[in-house]
């Protein structure tokens, strides 16, 4: 079953622009993953945020953290073509080794 | 490092037949896991390895599924008595639980399964 749901299920933006999309999950977690999908291709880690932690940054990449609201954020700064993908949220519980996925957001970059 | 990679990348069966993928994990990872992605939907777990061990499975993996993972290397998924509902991506992902990045999975192409 599905951890959580992302919102929204699908985002389209201009190039340069700036992408933001959002995954609720349901129960504790030990950390939040994301991952992009390319048609085609597999699922590629992005970035980790673990419990303790309330923002994250790599590159163009910000994730935001809010285990009060069980949610967290993903900001796509200045967005390229490239980055047109799926996006999942991912959490991992306490002593549970497996990942938990959203249900993904379909991010289309109008170049 | 090259990678996981998984073989078949595509198979088309007839319900009722049985199938097997494999899996061929990142050399010297420890943990090997198996996921099934319907169109539309993210990932779902079935099954882990820690080296040769299945260490957990999930009630999506019926009595007709079973994964191996032998020698701690490579790992394979057979699905006996394939159904329709089987039809799916089925991704397969490494990890090393020795390394401080041990959280990241990284996943392989997948093998897209189509039972007819």
């Amino acid at each position: 079953s599905q951890q959580g749901e992302e919102d929204p299920q699908a985002l389209s933006i201009q190039e340069g622009e700036n992408a933001t999309m959002n995954c609720s999950y349901k129960t504790s977690i030990n950390n939040l993953q994301w991952y992009r999908q390319n048609s085609g291709r597999g699922l590629v880690h992005l970035i980790l945020i673990r419990s303790n932690e309330r923002e994250k940054h790599s590159g163009r990449l910000r994730v935001t953290l809010d285990t009060s609201k069980k949610s967290s954020s993903l900001l796509i700064t200045a967005s390229r073509a490239a980055d047109t993908a799926s996006y999942f949220c991912a959490t991992r519980s306490f002593g549970n080794e497996k990942l938990t996925f959203g249900t993904g957001t379909r991010l289309t970059i109008i170049p | 490092d090259t990678g996981v990679s998984q073989n078949p990348r595509h198979k088309i069966t007839k319900r009722g037949q049985n199938v097997t993928f494999r899996c061929d994990p990142i050399s010297e990872h420890n943990r090997l896991y198996w996921y099934r992605q319907t169109l539309g939907q993210g990932p779902e777990f079935l099954t882990y390895f820690q080296n040769e061990a299945q260490l957990e499975k999930s009630r999506l993996l019926s009595d007709r599924f079973s994964a191996e993972r032998p020698k701690g290397s490579f790992s394979t998924l057979e699905i006996q008595r394939t159904e329709q509902g089987d039809s799916a991506m089925y991704l397969c992902a490494s990890s090393d639980l020795r390394k401080s990045s041990y959280n990241e999975q990284f996943f392989g192409p997948g093998t897209r399964l189509t039972v007819l």
